[in-house]
């Protein structure tokens, strides 16, 4: 079946330094979300992205999506405290009628 | 705008109880679906509903797990009887889209322990 793998597993940054976090699929997909996790919190969206080579980005956050719409990545520049928590993608397999698929996650730690 | 709202936030019971969760979705969201979140893992689909219809059911353990959503709006998860590995969060979400396209909405969970 479709599996949905991230890297790293986690990351232990400095205020201010760059994360980056990657996402592989097994299959071709429709769309690719991500979602953020807090610490005893529930998954918030951030994104969808659903065209081949897709770039968006959200203040400090960069989001792209590959070519063959198998892997993804979410990149943070000059990450703050505030952006600990647990990064996870989900992709969207073929077809109309697909469920999400959700990566481990990448625990991200932000030392001041 | 109201936000997914489940009860209840937390729940102990020993293996072989029953247990029961509710749901009630963000207002005019069609689609609802229940997930189960292992500690350190992501967010694993059990069942989605579109309406009262469910259109996934594949991953739910059927012989244990059961879930209905009348009337197309609250919903309820049932686990009877409980394991040791049924341990999880259960988390809540909807959207209003159709296939799981576009921003699911979840709630804060239920956090279940088996003892």
């Amino acid at each position: 079946g479709q599996q949905v793998m991230q890297i790293p597993q986690y990351q232990h940054v400095q205020e201010g330094e760059d994360f980056t976090t990657y996402c592989n699929s097994s299959t071709t997909l429709s769309n690719i979300q991500w979602y953020k996790q807090r610490p005893g919190g529930h998954p918030v969206f951030l994104i969808q992205l659903v065209k081949s080579g897709e770039v968006k980005k959200q203040k400090r956050l960069t989001f792209q999506f590959g070519e063959a719409k198998k892997n993804s990545s979410l990149h943070i520049t000059a990450t703050q405290t505030t952006d600990v928590g647990t990064y996870f993608c989900a992709g969207l397999g073929g077809g109309s009628q697909g469920n999400l698929i959700f990566g481990k996650g990448t625990k991200l730690s932000v030392k001041p | 705008e109201a936000g997914v709202a489940q009860s209840p936030r937390y729940k102990i019971i020993e293996k072989r109880q029953s247990v029961a969760f509710w749901c009630n979705p963000i207002s005019g969201h069609a689609t609802l679906y229940w997930y189960q979140q292992i500690l350190g893992q992501g967010p694993k689909l059990l069942i989605q509903f579109q309406n009262n219809g469910v259109v996934d059911d594949s991953q739910l353990p059927k012989d244990r797990f059961s879930a209905e959503r009348l009337k197309g709006v609250d919903s309820t998860l049932k686990i009877q009887p409980a394991k040791l590995e049924d341990s999880a969060v259960y988390l809540c979400a909807s959207s209003q889209l159709q296939g799981a396209w576009g921003e699911q909405y979840f709630g804060p969970g239920t956090r279940l322990t088996v003892t």
